[in-house]
């Protein structure tokens, strides 16, 4: 079944305890994004990779790191977690232009 | 200006009406559209693409409009079923990459 997987699903941590959320794709895409959701700002691109080795910034990349090893996963690192960073987290999986296959999200709580 | 600006709504509906939701975008350069569907708290699932020419699939039309820089969405015949959050992307396109933009989504509510 093709799917993008993210784990964990649901996080607590406390403030500058570094994390990180993997996100794993079965579907050969190039691209995958991560994405966060919060409550009257709809989703906002943190980074994007377009292949292997290739990442670049989104909207609101500022506290967070990735990597893009392997074409199938695209961990999110959060090397200082802050309480301004809880929120929704969607990873997200793509082949150019086409539309975008997100995983089941993962929900973070950092206090 | 917002990249893609869509109304929060919600629009409160009945079962079976016909419910419309209007998106525009700032980028004239945008290439790919899309209607996404989001229930509470869940990701975002892809309803339909938008082409050039409109498209349709099943109770759900989309429609591009590049002169104005909209899109459109037409329910018909609403379910309960049909209620959730209706995202609008696009994708800039710039020539390298795949760089989403999402509207902040638009809540429909269909009651009995």
């Amino acid at each position: 079944e093709a799917q993008v997987t993210q784990n964990p699903r649901y996080l607590i941590t406390v403030t500058g305890k570094k994390l990180t959320v993997t996100c794993s794709q079965n579907m050969n895409h190039e691209y995958m994004s991560w994405y966060r959701q919060d409550p009257g700002l709809g989703l906002r691109q943190i980074y994007y990779s377009m292949n292997v080795e290739v990442t670049d910034k989104g909207d609101v990349p500022e506290g967070y790191k990735v990597s893009r090893k392997e074409k199938r996963n695209f961990p999110l690192i959060l090397e200082s977690p802050s309480p301004n960073q809880t929120s929704l987290y969607f990873c997200a999986s793509t082949l150019e232009s086409s539309p975008a296959f997100f995983g089941q999200g993962t929900r973070l709580t950092v206090v | 200006r917002k990249e893609v600006e869509q109304d929060p709504g919600p629009f409160n509906v009945p079962e079976g009406a016909t419910v419309a939701f209007n998106c525009t975008y700032s980028n004239s350069a945008s290439q790919s559209f899309f209607w996404y569907r989001q229930d509470c708290r869940k990701e975002p699932k892809l309803l339909m693409s938008v082409y050039s020419s409109g498209n349709e699939d099943g109770r759900f039309t989309a429609q591009l409009n590049r002169a104005s820089q909209y899109i459109s969405l037409l329910i018909r015949d609403s379910k309960l079923s049909d209620s959730a959050t209706y995202l609008c992307v696009v994708n800039p396109f710039t020539g390298g990459g795949n760089k989403l933009t999402f509207g902040t989504g638009t809540q429909l509510k269909v009651e009995l």
